[in-house]
């Protein structure tokens, strides 16, 4: 089956740097998603991963390992408008499901 | 462009009854995914439509049903509610599959079942 993993909770400090870690397993891995939630919004998309290596997006990059199934989004310079949930979503081909989420980290940033 | 936009924003229901929910996609996109969000659950894939047809279904009772139109737009019917379908249904619309391209979701519908 499928199952990916997430801290629940995460608090950093304003200005700081802050890494999420994900890990998956999947059979049919085409491509990481990381999304950001604010409370009561929508999922936005954030970075898309399908091979290996660091992608680069202003403050937020993201990393994909698929033979440790294992991503971490980074945020830099962290700022209070950054306090919201971050979800990764692995889509796998498989089950014939789009994708499949992780339960989310919380990140709470503090002044 | 607009973004995805779904109706209507908040729904209260009670047990039995049925909903009917509505997403228009993005102009162009005619990949159109539904997902339930529960705090104890996460968000959940319930079914994906693509050209007027279900394409791929998560693993929801046959309560859960939804359709494509011609104009992209797609709706979602639950019948029969019961107290655990209170949730926030997100659907998501992508250029034309969703399982290659990025998902873009709307602001979703809170479904609140007494």
């Amino acid at each position: 089956g499928q199952n990916i993993d997430q801290p629940t909770e995460m608090t950093a400090t304003e200005g700081a740097i802050v890494q999420i870690n994900c890990t998956y397993q999947t059979s049919g891995f085409n491509g990481l998603f990381w999304y950001q939630q604010h409370a009561g919004e929508a999922p936005t998309f954030l970075s898309y991963n399908v091979l290996d290596g660091l992608e680069e997006k202003g403050r937020f990059s993201s990393f994909l390992s698929r033979s440790k199934g294992y991503s971490y989004l980074l945020l830099k310079e962290l700022q209070m408008k950054d306090s919201a949930s971050y979800l990764c979503a692995v889509r796998d081909n498989n089950y014939g499901q789009n994708f499949v989420f992780g339960p989310g980290t919380r990140l709470s940033v503090l002044p | 462009k607009a973004g995805v936009t779904q109706t209507p924003r908040y729904l209260i229901k009670t047990r039995g009854q049925q909903v009917t929910l509505s997403c228009s996609p993005i102009s162009g996109h005619r990949s159109v995914s539904w997902y339930q969000q529960t705090p104890g659950q996460g968000l959940q894939f319930l079914f994906e439509y693509f050209s007027e047809t279900q394409r791929n279904k998560g693993n929801f009772p046959g309560r859960f049903s939804g359709r494509q139109f011609s104009n992209s737009r797609s709706e979602m019917n639950v019948s029969t509610l019961e107290l655990g379908d209170s949730a926030l249904y997100l659907c998501a619309s992508s250029l034309a599959d969703a399982t290659t391209d990025t998902q873009y979701f709307g602001p979703g519908t809170r479904l609140t079942v007494l």
